[in-house]
């Protein structure tokens, strides 16, 4: 099967600061992207769509400022935190979408903990 | 998509079959069974897939009702390894939806 791989697994840093998770899909091109955030005890929530190539489409409630989304290439995308906060403490899971069939394939996740 | 209803939690003991009830009552004609699973601090992975005819592979086998409002994951050797969350979604195959996690099923697998 596809796969697709998360950096860092785990991230911890101070209030303030912002953080980068890359995501990529290894052994196939993928011109869709998804970033997910779990937060404990709960389900996946949809973030935002990344297309290569253009702005990323967020879903309602999430402040685009605040989560860069980047997909400048057909096997990388980029999610930045910035400015985290405790409350962005979350399991960040980002999905790539295979042609012809648009399956989906998950990345392993990040584990973010904001100080 | 439709929406589907799944049990909170489930047990098996290790060795047998789970069995993985979900209902979608409002599913449509050209809307597909989909199933999930995600263990403990990974991202979630993909086990199955089908519209109406009953599906088998290595991982499950997927049975499907005949007025597709319904559907049931089988594991047929259930292992320690099995114990995560499993999510049903339904969706277009091959259309550009993304997918839905609903609050899935929680599947216990004993010693």
């Amino acid at each position: 099967g596809a796969v697709v791989s998360q950096h860092p697994s785990w991230v911890i840093c101070k209030s303030g600061t912002s953080v980068k998770i890359e995501c990529r899909s290894l052994d196939f091109q993928a011109t869709t992207m998804f970033w997910y955030r779990q937060f404990p005890k709960q389900s996946l929530m949809l973030m935002a769509t990344s297309n290569e190539g253009s702005k990323a489409t967020y879903e309602q409630g999430v402040e685009k400022d605040k989560f860069l989304i980047n997909h400048a290439s057909l096997t990388l995308s980029t999610l930045t935190v910035t400015s985290a906060h405790p409350e962005d403490s979350s399991f960040y899971i980002c999905s790539a979408r295979i042609t012809p069939h648009n399956e989906q394939f998950f990345g392993p996740g990040t584990r973010l903990t904001v100080l | 998509d439709a929406k589907t209803t799944q049990p909170t939690s489930m047990d098996c003991a290790e060795g047998r079959a789970a069995n993985l009830p979900c209902n979608h009552s409002t599913i449509s004609g050209n809307e597909y069974v989909y199933w999930y699973r995600q263990i403990h601090s990974q991202g979630p992975q993909y086990i199955i897939h089908g519209l109406k005819n009953n599906e088998t592979n290595e991982m499950a086998s997927l049975i499907i009702t005949e007025d597709r409002k319904s559907s049931t994951l089988i594991l047929p050797h259930a292992t320690l390894r099995d114990t995560a969350v499993y999510y049903c979604i339904v969706r277009v195959a091959g259309g550009y939806s993304t997918l839905t996690f609903g609050k899935g099923t929680m599947l216990l697998v004993s010693p």
